[in-house]
C-alpha cells in the first residue's frame, strides 16, 4: 500500500497569517495522463469530511480562494494564504491513483 | 443536489456481521466513472478507506479488510451495500460512504456518517 504522511501533525495558527500543510507519498502520485493523484479534506469538529483541492491543484467549487494546492509526483503542499478562524479543524491528504487509496495521518489546525 | 445517507445498526456484537446501506440521490450509479466509497473514522483517530464501488460494478477493497468486506448496489433504489463480517470492537467508529464523480475527481460530496458501536 502507498504511504501517505502529513507535516506538521499539528499547527496554531494565527488569524490573517498564512499556513501550510505538507503531503508526502511513498510513491509518485503522478499518473501518466499528467494529473497528480491528491486530494485534499478539511473535517472540521464533528462535521464529514469536505473536499478542498482535488488533482493536486484544482479547488473544489465553493472553495475560497485562499486556499491553493501544488506540487507534483511525492510532495505536495496545501497552503491557505491568510487564515479565517473557520479555518480550524483537521487537514488530510488523500492518494486516489491506486487502490486502496490512502490517507495522510491528519494535520490538526487550531487558532493560537 | 447530491446527498448521502448512511443507515443501518448503530449498535453490533462481537462475530457478528454489519451491513449499511449508502442511499443517495441527486447522480446515477450508471453514469461512467462514477464511484461511491466507504471509509471510516475510530474515535479520535484519521480516515481510513474501506471499499470503493464503481459504475460499471468493478469493486476494490482494503488488503487489510478484503476477505470480510463486501461491496453491492441496487441501482433501482440508488443505494450501495457495505458489509463487514466478523465484526470486533476495533471496527467501532464512524462509517462514511462518499461520491466520486469521476476518476479525475475527489471525494466530493460526503454522507453525514454513521456511527456504529461493536460492543457485546
Amino acid at each position: 500500500d502507498m504511504v501517505v504522511t502529513q507535516t506538521p501533525l499539528s499547527l496554531p495558527v494565527t488569524p490573517g497569517e498564512p499556513a501550510s500543510i505538507s503531503c508526502r507519498s511513498s510513491q509518485s502520485l503522478l499518473h501518466s495522463n499528467g494529473y497528480n493523484y491528491v486530494d485534499w479534506y478539511l473535517q472540521k469538529p464533528g462535521q464529514s469530511p469536505k473536499l478542498l483541492i482535488y488533482m493536486g491543484s484544482y479547488r473544489a467549487s465553493g472553495v475560497p480562494d485562499r486556499f491553493s494546492g501544488s506540487g507534483s509526483g511525492t510532495d505536495f503542499t496545501l497552503k491557505i494564504s491568510r487564515v479565517e478562524t473557520e479555518d480550524v479543524g483537521v487537514y488530510y491528504c488523500m492518494q486516489g491513483l491506486q487502490t486502496p487509496f490512502t490517507f495522510g495521518p491528519g494535520t490538526k489546525v487550531d487558532i493560537k | 443536489q447530491i446527498t448521502l445517507k448512511e443507515s443501518g445498526p448503530s449498535l453490533v456484537k462481537p462475530t457478528q456481521t454489519l451491513t449499511l446501506t449508502c442511499t443517495f440521490s441527486g447522480f446515477s450509479l450508471t453514469t461512467s466513472g462514477v464511484g461511491v466509497g466507504w471509509i471510516r473514522q475510530s474515535p479520535g483517530k484519521a480516515l481510513e478507506w474501506l471499499a470503493i464501488l464503481y459504475w460499471d460494478d468493478d469493486k476494490r477493497y482494503s488488503p487489510s479488510l478484503k476477505t470480510r468486506l463486501t461491496l453491492t448496489k441496487d441501482t433501482s433504489k440508488n443505494q450501495v451495500l457495505l458489509t463487514m463480517t466478523d465484526m470486533d470492537p476495533v471496527d467501532t467508529g464512524t462509517y462514511f460512504c462518499a461520491h466520486r464523480p469521476s476518476n479525475r475527481n475527489g471525494y466530493k460530496d460526503w454522507g453525514q456518517g454513521i456511527q456504529v458501536t461493536v460492543s457485546s
